[in-house]
């Protein structure tokens, strides 16, 4: 069975610290692979997604960054949060190269103060 | 210009009532998904249903492409049924640009 594993569950850090929010993937071999992002009261909004190692789309600017350095794994990263950087984060990923059928992790949520 | 907007943006039910929840689209799409959003935050996905009517256990969404709306019906409403649901689309198939609605809050009370 595939399992996604989100971590950290919750960070709090300063303004213009740096950031590292990852996501594993477990028995499933080329996963499509999404990050999304809510803050607080508001959206959820898709922020990247991958289809392939080392191949990573942006869709939304909130001065943040994706990798997909293997596989089976997905960063989302930051080298100075914003305030704005607030919220919820959840990676997803998919069999399909459409979102029709999605699979979330449980979230990490951050708080910049 | 919000693009999935979601009605009613909360709902209060007695438990076992039905409720029904509202989706429309500032564009055609044959895209259309609803999810469940846990207290805690987890999306779970519900139904795909880019047309037509689609039903899994007790729920049952509706979508008409041409009238550009999409509704969940949740029959006998329990309370674990309580949270968050959330309609989203994507503008073309494999566009890979999921947008979401601000959602409808419900709550089931005993």
């Amino acid at each position: 069975a595939q399992t996604i594993h989100q971590w950290p569950v919750a960070e709090i850090k300063a303004v213009g610290s740096p950031l590292s929010l990852g996501c594993t993937i477990k028995g499933k071999s080329s996963p499509n692979l999404y990050w999304y992002w809510q803050a607080t009261g508001g959206t959820l909004q898709q922020l990247f997604y991958s289809i392939t190692v080392g191949q990573v789309e942006s869709v939304v600017q909130l001065n943040l960054s994706a990798s997909r350095p293997k596989d089976d794994q997905f960063i989302l990263s930051t080298e100075k949060l914003l305030l704005s950087h607030s919220g919820f984060y959840l990676c997803a990923w998919s069999p399909y190269t459409s979102q029709n059928t999605l699979y979330f992790g449980a979230g990490t949520r951050l708080s910049v103060l | 210009e919000q693009q999935v907007q979601q009605s009613p943006a909360s709902l209060v039910l007695q438990e076992a009532e039905n409720a029904e929840l509202q989706c429309s689209f500032s564009i055609f799409t044959n895209q259309v998904q609803w999810f469940y959003q846990r207290p805690g935050g987890r999306l779970v996905s519900l139904l795909y249903n880019p047309s037509g009517t689609k039903q899994s256990g007790r729920l049952t969404s509706t979508t008409v492409i041409k009238e550009r709306r999409s509704s969940l019906h949740i029959s006998s409403s329990q309370i674990t049924d309580s949270g968050t649901y959330l309609c989203a689309m994507e503008p073309t198939e494999g566009a890979d640009r999921l947008t979401f609605g601000k959602g409808t809050q419900l709550i089931i009370q005993p």
